[in-house]
């Protein structure tokens, strides 16, 4: 079984600066992704990036980015120049990649992130 | 990427009665899954829906409680049974879109009394 753990319950940063979540996951699967979502407080879910297990090049999309540390099983997002619009609560997601029905998303616990003025 | 219409957004609702939440996908899918999200805790998989197939529940979930159908590729339904006040939660429906993308309903917000 697959966990995904988030160390940081709460989080805070100054408009325009960067910061940092972190995620650790544990599996014995060897292909896989991993994913970042945001949930505002429209409770919308809302992809933020996607890394492939394969792939050694990080992801990244506009100001986000990730870590991608496969050894450490390791998956930290990095947002700069924080915009007020990015307070949310973040979850670090993980999906095997074994075919069949095998493709549900286990998620951590979440990161709430709040940029302040 | 699929868009997601759910419904209802929210209601409330008495204990010991049941709600039948929507999710219709814009596009044909093989696979829909449902999650609930309890008050400040993360997403948790009920079960997975593929069409024309009996729904695989996770640990914890029982098809009594949750009874959901999949009719056709675009469209689910999850009822929540005989509810009781720890059932108030957030229920979303998920798909797999292209490009291993997951894609979200907007939720649905329950409250019961």
């Amino acid at each position: 079984a697959q966990t995904v753990t988030q160390s940081q319950p709460e989080m805070s940063v100054q408009e325009a600066e960067t910061v940092t979540l972190s995620c650790t996951y544990d599996t014995s699967e060897n292909n896989y992704y991993l994913f970042w979502y945001k949930q505002p407080p429209s409770r919308q879910m809302i992809l933020v990036i996607r890394q492939e297990a394969y792939k050694q090049q990080n992801a990244t999309e506009n100001r986000f980015s990730v870590n991608f540390q496969k050894a450490a099983k390791s998956f930290s997002l990095k947002i700069s120049d924080s915009q007020l619009g990015d307070t949310a609560m973040y979850f670090c997601a993980f999906s095997p990649y074994s075919g069949g029905s095998n493709y549900k998303l286990t998620f951590g616990k979440g990161t709430l992130l709040t940029v302040n003025p | 990427s699929a868009v997601i219409s759910q419904k209802p957004s929210r209601d409330i609702c008495q204990r010991g009665t049941s709600l039948t939440i929507q999710c219709q996908v814009d596009s044909q899918v093989t696979m829909m899954f449902w999650y609930r999200q309890q008050p400040g805790q993360s997403l948790t998989l009920i079960a997975t829906a593929n069409q024309g197939s009996e729904a695989t529940y996770e640990s914890g979930f029982v098809i009594d409680k949750f009874p959901i159908s999949r009719p056709n590729l675009t469209f689910s339904t999850l009822t929540v049974s005989n509810m009781s006040p720890e059932d108030s939660s957030i229920y979303l429906c998920s798909v797999i879109g292209s490009n291993y993308g997951y894609t979200f309903g907007s939720g649905t917000r329950l409250t019961v009394v």
